[in-house]
């Protein structure tokens, strides 16, 4: 079993619609997670940053993280032409699990 | 600004002939770090850099060096590209290794070696 795994995609959904993009890990040392947003011809950006189990609201963004189920979670809220991108989950523990482990990345489209 | 900076953005090679793609940070940071970006392999660690004259190998190190002789600058080398090496590459940087310090990405280096 890979480290993370993330739904391949590609995605396509039409603007305004509720997007879910997920990531199973399988290290329970994990207690950092983050997801990174990559345009085309750029590089991965930080879009949202969780230690630990919970919520994080950003704007029309929020981040989930469910520990016990090894489960995060990225939702957009009335999706906008300008998401279409690159959504890659990333997450890393501490001491000998500290090196940052990225999904593959799904890549989303928002249809005008 | 606070950037990564990569140079060159596109370039193309052929087998064998050496060749650097630089990388500078302007936020003081210690970690820096490089990764290959391929279709459904994602983002792959090949060398890091946790301070000056402090490199250790990612997951992909073969065929590539990096050297570390200021904080500010982590070039990547390749001493005898080869096709396998076509890629796309991107230089991170952060405060320290680890979860509480989110990685700054360059915008990257499309590598093409015939």
């Amino acid at each position: 079993q890979k480290e993370v795994e993330q739904d391949p995609g590609p995605l396509s959904v039409p603007e305004g619609a509720i997007v879910s993009l997920n990531c199973t890990y399988s290290n329970s040392a994990f207690q950092y997670f983050m997801w990174y947003r990559q345009y085309s011809r750029k590089g991965p950006e930080l879009l949202m940053y969780t230690y630990s189990s919970g919520n994080k609201e950003d704007g029309r963004f929020t981040a989930q993280v469910d520990k016990s189920s090894k489960y995060i979670s990225l939702f957009i809220r009335d999706s906008q032409p300008s998401d279409s991108a690159t959504y890659l989950c990333a997450m890393t523990g501490t001491g000998a699990n500290s090196k940052l482990t990225f999904g593959k990345g799904i890549t989303l489209s928002v249809r005008p | 600004e606070a950037q990564v900076t990569q140079n060159p953005r596109y370039l193309i090679t052929v087998t064998g002939k050496k060749l650097t793609v630089t990388c500078s940070q302007n936020m003081n940071h210690e970690y820096m770090s490089w990764y290959r970006q391929d279709p459904g392999l994602g983002l792959r660690q090949i060398y890091y850099s946790m301070n000056v004259e402090v490199t250790d190998k990612g997951d992909v190190p073969e065929g590539y060096k990096v050297s570390r002789k200021e904080k500010r600058n982590f070039p990547l080398i390749l001493e005898s590209p080869s096709p396998n090496q076509t890629s796309l590459y991107f230089c991170a940087s952060s405060p320290s290794e680890g979860g509480n310090s989110p990685l700054h990405f360059g915008n990257g280096t499309r590598l093409t070696v015939t």
